[in-house]
């Protein structure tokens, strides 16, 4: 079985900047979510998106940050425009179900943003 | 708001040894409490999920104890290899959320021939 792919693996960026991100996510999976990690701490949740439509986005910077999931399959997030603060790894996640459950959340390998 | 905090940051150790990592968590109410294994440059791997009903789940070498009115788990490698080195991440899924996971900021464990 396929697992999570995602790409670029790294970007590197001046601030103001924009970046996109993409994920696939293992097929069949109806929950989708995007986390950040900085360096240091645990991932932090940005969005989760339930087939097309998003379920959580309290913490997401809705300022700069946008994500869509169209036809509820690949996943694209992008920050426009880029802070220093952003620099991350940007992981994106699927899961079966998405609902209180013991479903198991994959991980796809990230992709390192290093914002100049 | 739930925090979930991991001690030690750290850790170094030879080969061989038995080692604990511990996790706290601010508010009991979860529906189960995960660790993951993260390695550098790769996403996270899934090691074991405790329901909240569950005091213990083992696989293989690893063992992760759930306490949940106390708010910590601890999870417990049996003779440790090199290849045990990676960050290990404690994860709580709060009730009443779709999924969401908050993690703690991980233990990086370094394990030397």
């Amino acid at each position: 079985e396929a697992g999570v792919a995602q790409s670029p693996r790294y970007k590197i960026i001046e601030k103001r900047q924009s970046v996109a991100f993409w994920c696939n996510p293992i097929s069949g999976h109806a929950t989708l979510y995007w986390y950040q990690q900085i360096l240091g701490q645990g991932p932090k949740l940005l969005i989760q998106f339930q087939n097309n439509g998003v379920v959580d986005d309290s913490q997401l910077p809705k300022d700069r940050f946008s994500a869509e999931r169209l036809k509820g399959v690949d996943s694209t997030l992008k920050i426009q425009p880029a802070k220093l603060e952003d620099s991350a790894v940007y992981l994106c996640a699927s899961s079966l179900a998405g609902r209180p459950s013991t479903d198991t959340q994959y991980f796809g390998p990230g992709t390192r943003l290093t914002v100049l | 708001k739930q925090e979930v905090t991991q001690i030690p940051a750290a850790l170094s150790v030879p080969e061989g040894e038995n080692l604990v990592l511990n996790c706290s968590f601010t508010d009991s109410a979860i529906y189960n409490l995960q660790w993951f294994r993260q390695d550098p440059g790769k996403g996270l791997t899934s090691l074991l999920l405790i329901q909240s009903s569950q005091r213990e789940q083992t696989s293989g070498r690893l063992n992760a104890s759930l306490d949940k009115s106390s708010g910590r788990s601890t999870l417990y490698i049996a003779a440790s290899q090199p290849g045990d080195s990676a960050t290990y991440l404690c994860a709580v899924q709060p009730s009443g959320g779709y999924n969401k996971l908050i993690f703690g900021a991980g233990t990086r464990l370094a394990v030397h021939p």
